[in-house]
């Protein structure tokens, strides 16, 4: 079964600083990978994904990430860090269900904490 | 843009009722998810349907159920609430297939069983 991990809890980064937010992962085929930031209280925001091209997806508010093949990575970047990109981050992986459908596995989430 | 609604923000209910999430999207997508969100579990999903009346188990289909009469409406129902059942649930939308494959979200229903 696929899977995501992300490896740590909390990311702490001065303000102006680049971030990385990790996220490691198993599928077997081809990966579908997404990223989305959630705020206090609301649902999931999207992004950006990756689903073939490019291995440096860019995507809303700034951030990218960079796919990496050989070390199972889609790590989450952003070269300058603001206040309000403090949040509740989930990496993601769609996997294959039965029937030919298919779902969303997320990771257990990075929280990012932009110090001023 | 995609808009995924649903129907409450936040609800509080007894240990034994029978309680409805209501979940409505208007992007015409196929697929449509429940999700619950724990401190440090991360989402963990409960259904999904792919279709009008088709449905899917996910991980946690325990003391849940799912109705999809109609394409836009995704329904979440706990047929009997436990404390455990406490929790901030997510429903989603997506595309059955092609390049724009990610899956939008609702607020969010914040649910506590008292």
């Amino acid at each position: 079964a696929q899977s995501v991990a992300q490896p740590e809890d909390q990311v702490n980064v001065a303000e102006g600083n680049p971030l990385t937010v990790k996220c490691t992962y198993s599928v077997s085929g081809n990966p579908y990978l997404f990223w989305y930031v959630q705020y206090p209280n609301r649902g999931l925001q999207f992004l950006l994904k990756y689903i073939t091209g490019d291995n440096l997806v860019k995507g809303s508010y700034g951030f990218e990430a960079e796919f990496n093949k050989s070390q199972t990575s889609f790590h989450l970047k952003k070269p300058s860090a603001l206040v309000s990109d403090s949040a509740l981050y989930f990496c993601a992986v769609r996997d294959s269900g039965t029937s030919g459908t298919y779902k969303y596995i997320f990771g257990t989430g990075t929280r990012l904490k932009v110090l001023a | 843009d995609v808009k995924v609604t649903q129907s409450s923000r936040y609800l509080v209910k007894r240990t034994g009722e029978k309680v409805f999430l209501e979940c409505v999207q208007d992007m015409d997508h196929e697929n449509m998810f429940w999700y619950r969100q724990d401190p440090g579990l991360g989402l963990r999903l409960i259904y999904f349907s792919y279709d009008v009346k088709m449905k899917e188990k996910g991980d946690i289909p325990e003391g849940y159920s799912v109705s999809r009469e109609k394409k836009e409406r995704f329904s979440l129902i706990l047929e009997s609430a436990s404390t455990n059942q406490t929790s901030m649930y997510l429903c989603a939308s997506s595309l059955w297939s092609g390049m724009n494959t990610e899956a939008f979200f609702g607020q969010g229903t914040r649910l506590t069983v008292v």
